[in-house]
């Protein structure tokens, strides 16, 4: 069954880099979406792609099945959950995992 | 703001009723996506439509239906509804659908079924 995995919370202190990690079971997916999700607002994408990225503090590793977002600098603001998103049949399906709750203290 | 806009942006209705959710893409987007969020679950895809027809299906029940009509704007009906169907829908739309073109999320519609 395809299926996307990633953990249902992570925990971090302010300051850390904190690292999400997502894998998949899609045979025909090669990318992966990261969105950041405050609850009762829209999703926003934080990375995508198939190889290794960077948009600000946000880092994506990507291998073959397997994903991490890595936020550098967390903050009590980053705070919220985070989706990895395999899309696949070129595009025209997208599995999500549940989402990962990101926890910070200060 | 991600140009996508969705109405209404809550609604509350009784279990048995049926109700009608809409979502203008961004404009020149043709593909439009409808996903759930439930109470402490993650975004499940419904249901994807490009250019007026239906692409791709994913967990969406019977007794929902979608459109995308010619100016490219998409309903989404729910219909005999449940208390389990009390969610937030958000649309999404994408230039063309492909699995590289990121999806712009609208606010979402909070439906609460009583």
């Amino acid at each position: 069954k395809d299926q996307v995995f990633q953990p249902s919370t992570v925990a971090s202190s302010e300051g850390a880099v904190v690292e999400i990690f997502c894998n998949h079971s899609v045979s025909n997916a090669y990318n992966f979406f990261w969105y950041l999700h405050f609850p009762g607002c829209a999703p926003r994408l934080l990375v995508k792609g198939s190889k290794p990225s960077q948009q600000g503090r946000y880092n994506m590793t990507y291998e073959r099945f397997s994903s991490s977002l890595l936020i550098l600098q967390v903050r009590e603001a980053d705070a919220a959950v985070y989706y990895c998103a395999a899309p696949f049949c070129g595009g025209f399906k997208t599995i999500f995992g549940a989402g990962t709750r990101l926890f910070v203290k200060a | 703001d991600s140009g996508v806009t969705q109405t209404p942006k809550h609604l509350i209705t009784a279990t048995g009723q049926r109700v009608t959710l809409r979502c203008s893409p961004r404009s020149g987007d043709l593909s439009v996506y409808w996903y759930q969020q439930s109470l402490d679950q993650g975004l499940q895809f419904l249901i994807q439509y490009y250019n007026g027809e239906e692409r791709a299906k994913g967990n969406i029940l019977e007794r929902f239906s979608a459109q995308q009509f010619p100016d490219l704007h998409s309903e989404l009906n729910l219909s005999s509804l449940e208390l389990g169907d009390s969610a937030l829908y958000f649309c999404a739309s994408s230039v063309d659908g492909g699995d590289r073109s990121q999806q712009y999320f609208g606010p979402g519609t909070r439906l609460t079924v009583t």
